[in-house]
Order: C-alpha cells, then sequence, then structure tokens
C-alpha cells in the first residue's frame, strides 16, 4: 500500500530555531514535494526532489531514497514561516498521482 | 518557471447552485492536471485526473456527475461543482504537468476555497 507519513503534526517554537519537518513513505517513488500552506489555504510549491538536496534561501529539503525518507529544514526561522508544510509523493505505480502527507502545523513565535 | 493559475481563489454560493473553478496553465501546456479537495484538517485527496481532450479519470467515491471536469484545451482545466450543498464547501487544488515533461514535474494552483450557504 503507498503510503505518507508526516511528523510531527504540529510543532512550535521560537524564532531563530532550526526546524526539521520529516516525511517517510512506504515503496519506490518517482518524485517528492514538498508544499507550504498558509492560514488563508493558499499552497506554495517549495521543492519536487527525486534525489540528494536542494536548498532555496532558509528552506533546505533532502531526500533518502534508500531509507524513504525526506526531510524539510528552516534556518533561522521566522514567524511569517508560520504554515502547514506538506509533503506529497508520487509513487512509482501511480501514474504521477500523488498521496498527501497529513501535513505539519508549524507555529513560530516571535 | 511555470506557473498554474486557478480561479477564483475565493467563491461563496447558495445550496442549488452550480459554481465552475478554473486551472489554466500561463506559459506552459498541459496534457494532464490534476483536481485535488482538502477537507478541513485533513490531508488533500485526489478527486481526479483530467486529460486534454478526453474523459477525466475519479478516483473511487468521487461522483463524476456532482464534479464535473472538462480539459478543453492544453491550457485549461475547470471543476464544476453541480448543484452544490454545503457538504461541498472545501478547499480545492488543482496541478498541471506540462507537456513533454517528466512525471516529477508538477506544477500546482493556490487553491480555491468554496463555501456553500
Amino acid at each position: 500500500k503507498n503510503e505518507v507519513e508526516q511528523s510531527p503534526q504540529n510543532l512550535t517554537a521560537q524564532e531563530g530555531e532550526f526546524i526539521t519537518i520529516n516525511c517517510s513513505y512506504s515503496v519506490g517513488i518517482s518524485a517528492l514535494h514538498w508544499l507550504q500552506q498558509h492560514p488563508g489555504g493558499g499552497i506554495v510549491s517549495l521543492f519536487m526532489l527525486s534525489s540528494g538536496k536542494k536548498k532555496h534561501g532558509r528552506l533546505i529539503a533532502t531526500i533518502n531514497i534508500q531509507e524513504k525518507h525526506s526531510s524539510l529544514h528552516i534556518t533561522a526561522s521566522h514567524p511569517r514561516d508560520s504554515a502547514v508544510y506538506i509533503c506529497a509523493v508520487s509513487f512509482l505505480d501511480s501514474n504521477y498521482q500523488l498521496i498527501w502527507g497529513a501535513g505539519t502545523k508549524l507555529i513560530i513565535k516571535p | 518557471g511555470a506557473v498554474v493559475s486557478q480561479h477564483p481563489s475565493r467563491v461563496i454560493c447558495k445550496s442549488g447552485t452550480s459554481v465552475k473553478i478554473e486551472c489554466r496553465s500561463l506559459d506552459f501546456q498541459a496534457t494532464t492536471m490534476f483536481w485535488y479537495r482538502q477537507f478541513p484538517k485533513k490531508s488533500l485527496m485526489l478527486m481526479a485526473t483530467s486529460n486534454e481532450g478526453s474523459k477525466a479519470t475519479y478516483e473511487q467515491g468521487v461522483e463524476k456527475d456532482k464534479f464535473l471536469i472538462n480539459h478543453a484545451s492544453l491550457t485549461l482545466s475547470t471543476l464544476t461543482v453541480t448543484s452544490a450543498h454545503p457538504e461541498d464547501s472545501s478547499f480545492y487544488i488543482c496541478s498541471a504537468r506540462p507537456m513533454g515533461s517528466g512525471a516529477n514535474v508538477l506544477t500546482f494552483g493556490a487553491g480555491s476555497r468554496l463555501t456553500v450557504l
């Protein structure tokens, strides 16, 4: 069964802290996406990964294909980073359809 | 980079009316678009796969007569919620795969929040 698990479900941290959000999946994938959803609902695509590591500003995403695991890191976190972060995976046998993680609600306190 | 525009971003309608949501690829052609729905405090769920020039493929449990999907051109897919009911209130998101790109490449719309009164 194709499954995606995210952790933690909720995360509250102080401004400036280093944040890590994890995503694990069950079987082989063709790609993994990290998305950000703001309180109003709007979705922003952050990264698409199939291997290795990507960096954009204070955001870093890594994926370990052997471990079937990806992490999203935020350095020097800021209150404006507060959002729900969602991991979505395209499995090899799924005809490009995405299976979504439940999301991680991140709150950064000033 | 590739941009997908969803419109409207928010819509409020009365029960029994129909609402159309557009998903438009602005600078690329998309043979395949996907429609998702997000229930409150829950994960996103794939509703259907929309292929240009052919009928959409609906996921199990999604009523095709309720949620009409039309992918009439390589840059536009529409989702029409017919005879809307308050339980249809939700957040709807589309994604598009550029023509000729790898399977991994998807661009997401920002989403549309539907409220049915």
